[in-house]
């Protein structure tokens, strides 16, 4: 399909365990969004890039969290040392160009993150 | 600190009548507003936009209105379809500042009875 596809769309992970969570965006879209949506709430923002560069990363809730996008298409957010409160479902928006206000950011399916 | 609210976490209307979804909002510096609709196991869709030059904007069956001195935007569904059945998220970006990131608001799941 031509849609953004996150993998993987399930993942358990025991506290203190490294995860790694993948964003394939829409073919030739230049801004990629990563959010996070905790159970009951809506999405929070968490970084955002324009091609391979990471311009807004205000949202990440510590240096736990790093996200890539190093060739300016499939992106991984990584979280290190997993803690309960980072048990949410991850979603990753990509959108075609950057800055324009009708500019529709298109999601993915999500990832949801249980941590033991 | 929630810039985006919507504060009826859940709605119930009959099949054909209007469905109206409220959404309020604290910063004065966002001037683009959407509506996105989420399916259970799905990503939100975007559905409507409005900008805040505008104080009404429709599209088919949906019409999203904008009160900026109230800050305060709704959604109305008429008529309303069974298959409009799913949360419903207001969100909000400050396109003048150059951010891109988008504000939501909490949700508010929406039930059609046929």
């Amino acid at each position: 399909g031509a849609g953004v596809s996150q993998s993987p769309r399930y993942k358990v992970a025991k506290r203190g365990q490294d995860v790694a969570l993948r964003c394939d965006p829409i073919s030739g879209h230049v801004s990629l969004f990563w959010y996070q949506q905790a159970l009951g709430q809506g999405p929070e923002f968490l970084t955002y890039f324009q091609n391979e560069a990471q311009l807004d990363k205000s949202g990440l809730p510590s240096d736990r969290f790093f996200a890539e996008r190093p060739e300016g298409s499939v992106s991984t957010l990584k979280i290190q040392r997993t803690q309960q409160e980072d048990s949410a479902v991850y979603l990753c928006a990509s959108s075609l160009v950057a800055g324009s206000s009708y500019n529709e950011q298109f999601f993915g399916p999500g990832t949801r993150l249980t941590v033991l | 600190d929630q810039q985006v609210k919507q504060n009826s976490p859940s709605l119930s209307v009959q099949e054909g009548r209007i469905s109206i979804l409220n959404c309020d909002y604290t910063n004065s510096m966002f001037d683009y507003f959407l509506w996105y609709k989420k399916y259970p196991a799905e990503g939100p869709t975007f559905l409507i936009s409005i900008s805040s030059i505008k104080d009404k904007n429709e599209d088919g069956r949906f019409t999203v209105f904008l009160n900026k001195s109230a800050k305060h935007l709704s959604l109305h569904i008429v008529p309303s379809q069974p298959g409009d059945s799913a949360v419903y998220f207001c969100a909000a970006k400050q396109f003048r500042t150059g951010a891109n990131n988008l504000f939501f608001g909490t949700g508010t799941r929406l039930t059609v009875i046929p």
